[in-house]
């Protein structure tokens, strides 16, 4: 166990229908990273929030949105949903703003299906 | 701009045999240099890093060597086990964004 959890683990849904995925940081985290993990297009990043502020933004649409809240944990909302957006979707954490030489605890995903 | 390229995969060995997945970078400042492996429904683990030119990392018989003349942070294990099988993501740290490659699928067979 990383200390990450993500909930759900699974997630099937109809396209142009919304969704949200939720992240708990490891305890003492206060960094959240999003991260798109798909066949065609490997690991992609997409948003990173720090403290509750966003702090950089990857490859996010616009169809898609996240925000942190005071406890820390994170939920990333994805709407409008299209049979591309079929992937894992990863969150990790770190204890700070991600500057320097540290590595990310990723959670063990969760995995969206689109019909 | 920043980026990695890794072997394609998939790798297949015999246990006991040697490993080399080979990465290349392509970064406009001084990376850090990761190895991930993300085991069968898990998510990333770090496996091993290396700060700055010339760092060996290593962890559980793996290393990989920061080579900044040929821009290239190699994983290799002398002997492979069936537990090993998993997929192998090398990275590149710059300030707070990582840069994955793109995986590469290591089976192991008894």
């Amino acid at each position: 166990d990383s200390g990450v959890t993500q909930t759900p683990k699974h997630l099937i849904t109809a396209t142009g229908q919304r969704v949200t995925l939720r992240c708990s940081p490891r305890s003492g985290d206060l960094s959240v990273y999003w991260y798109q993990q798909s066949l065609d297009q490997g690991l992609q990043f997409l948003i990173q929030y720090y403290n509750g502020e966003e702090r950089a933004k990857g490859n996010i649409l616009e169809r898609f949105s996240a925000q942190q809240f005071p406890d820390l944990h994170s939920e990333l909302n994805l709407s409008s949903l299209e049979l591309g957006d079929s992937a894992l979707y990863f969150c990790a954490s770190s204890p700070s703003t991600g500057e320097g030489v540290g590595g990310y605890t990723f959670g063990s995903g969760t995995r969206l299906t689109v019909v | 701009g920043d980026s990695v390229t890794q072997m394609e995969g998939p790798v297949t060995l015999s246990e006991e045999a040697f490993l080399t997945i080979n990465c290349t970078y392509t970064a406009t400042g001084y990376p850090s240099l990761f190895w991930y492996v993300q085991y069968p429904g898990e998510g990333l683990q770090l496996l091993l890093k290396a700060t700055k030119a010339d760092d060996k990392g290593s962890n559980k018989g793996f290393e990989a060597t920061y080579r900044k003349e040929t821009t290239s942070f190699h994983l290799e294990k002398g002997s492979v086990q069936v537990s090993d099988s998993a997929v192998y993501f090398c990275a590149l740290k710059i300030g707070n964004q990582f840069y994955f490659g793109t995986g590469t699928s290591l089976t192991v067979i008894p």
